[in-house]
């Protein structure tokens, strides 16, 4: 049971445009949502995060968007730069339920020059 | 702030093998947890504790892993009689305390990579 689904494996970006990466949950008890990043040979860093009782949260060029009637949470990075090329993890959990996070399966974002 | 460090970084084994992975969090943090990434997928939760207890464990743990944290500092994930569908990336996370919606709630380490023939 995929509870946090990221649907894109993969996304490529000419550098300076907007990324675009989207996520998709299906338990609606996920109160708190976090992005994600990983280089390879390297473990994920922490990006940014929205409780859902925001609908934004924005973090220079990172802004992550909640849409919880759609259950579906976005992060935009404007303008893409070359080292922004990595895979990128949504992930939730409930703040008063279990204390673990949930990952989709994640997009790797390739940032062309 | 040294980071999580686990050691091994790679690890190849026979299957049959037992092999012990170790991860040490951050000095401060009480709590820690373990996943596992295979190609293509996100990390997959296995267990946590909360300093020297163990509070959870995934039905992905079967009873061939083990996992101890027995002075709530530094812990094991152990693998006995490992198969070939073993093969993945051991993940290893600390977090201050309880994750409460503030910040950033895990610091991960860069895993531990399995490979069972």
């Amino acid at each position: 049971d995929q509870q946090v689904k990221q649907n894109s494996p993969s996304l490529s970006v000419q550098e300076g445009r907007i990324s675009i990466l989207n996520c998709d949950y299906t338990n609606s008890m996920f109160d708190y949502f976090l992005w994600y990043k990983k280089y390879p040979a390297e473990g994920p860093t922490f990006l940014i995060s929205i409780s859902s009782i925001k609908d934004k949260n924005e973090d220079g060029r990172f802004t992550v968007f909640l849409n919880k009637s759609a259950k579906h949470l976005s992060l935009h990075i404007v303008p893409s730069q070359p080292g922004d090329s990595a895979v990128y993890f949504c992930a939730a959990y409930e703040i008063q339920g279990a204390q673990k996070l949930v990952f989709g399966q994640g997009t790797r974002l390739t940032i062309n020059p | 702030d040294t980071g999580v460090s686990q050691n091994p970084r790679h690890k190849i084994t026979k299957r049959g093998q037992n092999v012990t992975f170790r991860c040490d969090p951050i000095s401060e943090h009480n709590r820690l947890y373990w996943y596992r990434q295979t190609l293509g997928q996100g990390p997959e939760f296995l267990t946590y504790f909360q300093n020297e207890a163990q509070l959870e464990k995934s039905r992905l743990l079967s009873d061939r892993f083990s996992a101890e944290r027995p002075k709530g500092s530094f812990s094991t994930l152990e693998i006995q009689r490992t198969e070939q569908g073993d093969s993945a990336m051991y993940l290893c996370a600390s977090s201050l305390e309880a994750l409460t919606g503030m910040g950033s709630p895990l610091h991960f380490g860069n895993g531990t990579r399995l490979t069972v023939t």
